[in-house]
């Protein structure tokens, strides 16, 4: 059983360009949290979705951010025109029930 | 408050026990948790209690749940120069996690 599998690992983007963050969750996992992590810093809630439904996304900043979980397919994080300050590291976390939650690997956004 | 709180740094010598300390917000969490991250790393998840629970052994992990105080716990015994890694406390809280700024855990010889 394959754990969380985030890709890109590492994503560099000049600014203006649109980042897409992909999370596959662990099989039999309806349920998707992103966060994202600057450096020396905790997790910061972003969204929380299962499949096709946005349960909470109070933590998406209101523009240019949009995340989606489809039937089929992982799970995209979206960010359009990136600037310096979304260089950060993304995380995925997949859960059964809102119980324990898995993480993935991380995506490394670096805008240039 | 609205943040789960965490000391930022902990220092211990190898062998001995580490206590990590933290305090959440909201009394109706009902699963609180620990992760481990290792530099450039993701998060591990080391161990969770549920909410009715006051006590979690787990082989050198050993979790204390002050569910009055909101104030939960990790114990490592006998700490190893592999335990070095930043310890995130976290709550389930109105179905999203939200995760406390990490206790950074340094091992001395």
């Amino acid at each position: 059983n394959a754990g969380v599998m985030q890709n890109p690992r590492h994503l560099v983007r000049r600014r203006g360009q649109e980042a897409r963050l992909r999370c596959s969750p662990m099989k039999g996992h309806s349920h998707v949290y992103w966060y994202r992590q600057l450096p020396e810093e905790g997790l910061k809630f972003m969204v929380y979705l299962q499949k096709e439904n946005i349960i909470d996304e109070s933590g998406m900043p209101k523009e240019r951010f949009s995340a989606e979980f489809p039937k089929e397919g992982p799970s995209i994080l979206r960010i359009q025109q990136v600037v310096r300050g979304d260089s950060a590291a993304y995380f995925c976390a997949s859960s059964r029930r809102e119980t324990e939650a898995f993480f993935g690997q991380g995506t490394r956004l670096t805008v240039v | 408050g609205e943040d789960v709180e965490q000391s930022l740094f902990l220092s211990v010598r190898e062998g001995d026990s580490s206590v990590i300390n933290c305090t959440y917000t909201d009394s109706s969490s009902t699963y609180l948790y620990w992760y481990k991250q290792e530099p450039g790393a993701g998060l591990q998840l080391l161990t969770y209690i549920f909410s009715n629970m006051d006590m979690k052994q787990d082989q050198r992990l050993t979790v204390l749940l002050n569910k009055k105080d909101k104030h939960l716990s990790l114990r490592i015994a006998d700490t190893q120069t592999g335990d070095s890694a930043i310890y995130f406390c976290a709550e389930n809280r109105a179905s999203k996690i939200i995760f406390g700024s990490g206790t950074r855990l340094s091992i001395r010889p």
